[in-house]
């Protein structure tokens, strides 16, 4: 079956426009996360849905980032005049929602802010 | 908040030894431990799991071992491959949904 899907795969943008980035989670998912990873680094938590809502939003670096996620299916990550800091591969994932079950990535957006 | 280290960021083995990457952890109440795999360009993996009431698990070629004593996982890889080049992340349960990550150990396997 297909897997968790992001848009795109790589996105170059100038310093100060806004981006999205979208996440397509494995059908019947619940549960669907945002990851950010730098170079060589691992991984930064962002933030989780659980269906549409969002328990956790505590990894959102400030307040430029925001996300949202529809029909318990797709979700968006914006991030809103990007700074060179910004630049990083955004990781999504998804999960049937049960707790302690793992979590199934995308292959992830990279981001390059100019 | 929680502290998940690696001892070694590299690691390089011959081809058809085993290796052991290892990972520190500080939040004793985490219960769900994870290893992934990352290849280059590609999202992490799966590779194996454990919870808490157990100290071993096994799969293909992967073993587990959680030590709570000493805030220990480690993941053993036997027989390396060509294939097993990658980075390897230990992942923990932090709250009911959240996972935390390690920094990552390079592994390489040299022919």
């Amino acid at each position: 079956g297909a897997g968790v899907s992001q848009s795109p795969s790589n996105k170059v943008t100038e310093k100060g426009k806004d981006v999205e980035l979208r996440c397509d989670p494995i059908s019947g998912h619940t549960a669907l996360y945002w990851y950010r990873q730098s170079l060589g680094q691992g991984l930064e938590f962002l933030i989780y849905f659980q269906g549409n809502s969002a328990p956790d939003k505590s990894g959102l670096p400030s307040d430029r980032f925001s996300a949202e996620r529809t029909g318990g299916s797709v979700s968006t990550l914006t991030i809103q005049r990007t700074q060179q800091e910004d630049s990083a591969v955004y990781l999504c994932a998804s999960t049937p929602g049960l707790v302690g079950s793992p979590l199934h990535f995308g292959n992830g957006t990279r981001l390059t802010v100019t | 908040g929680e502290n998940v280290g690696l001892h070694l960021p590299t690691l390089s083995v011959q081809e058809g030894d085993n290796s052991i990457i290892n990972c520190a952890y500080s939040n004793s109440a985490s219960d769900y431990f994870i290893w992934y795999k990352q290849e280059s360009g590609k999202g992490p993996q799966f590779i194996i799991d454990i919870r808490s009431n157990m100290d071993k698990r096994q799969g293909q070629r992967v073993t587990v071992l959680l030590n709570k004593t000493v805030k220990h996982l480690s993941l053993q890889i036997a027989a390396t491959q060509p294939g097993d080049s990658a980075v390897y992340f230990c992942a923990l349960a932090q709250g009911a949904q959240k996972l935390v990550f390690g920094q990552g150990t390079r592994l390489t396997i040299n022919p």
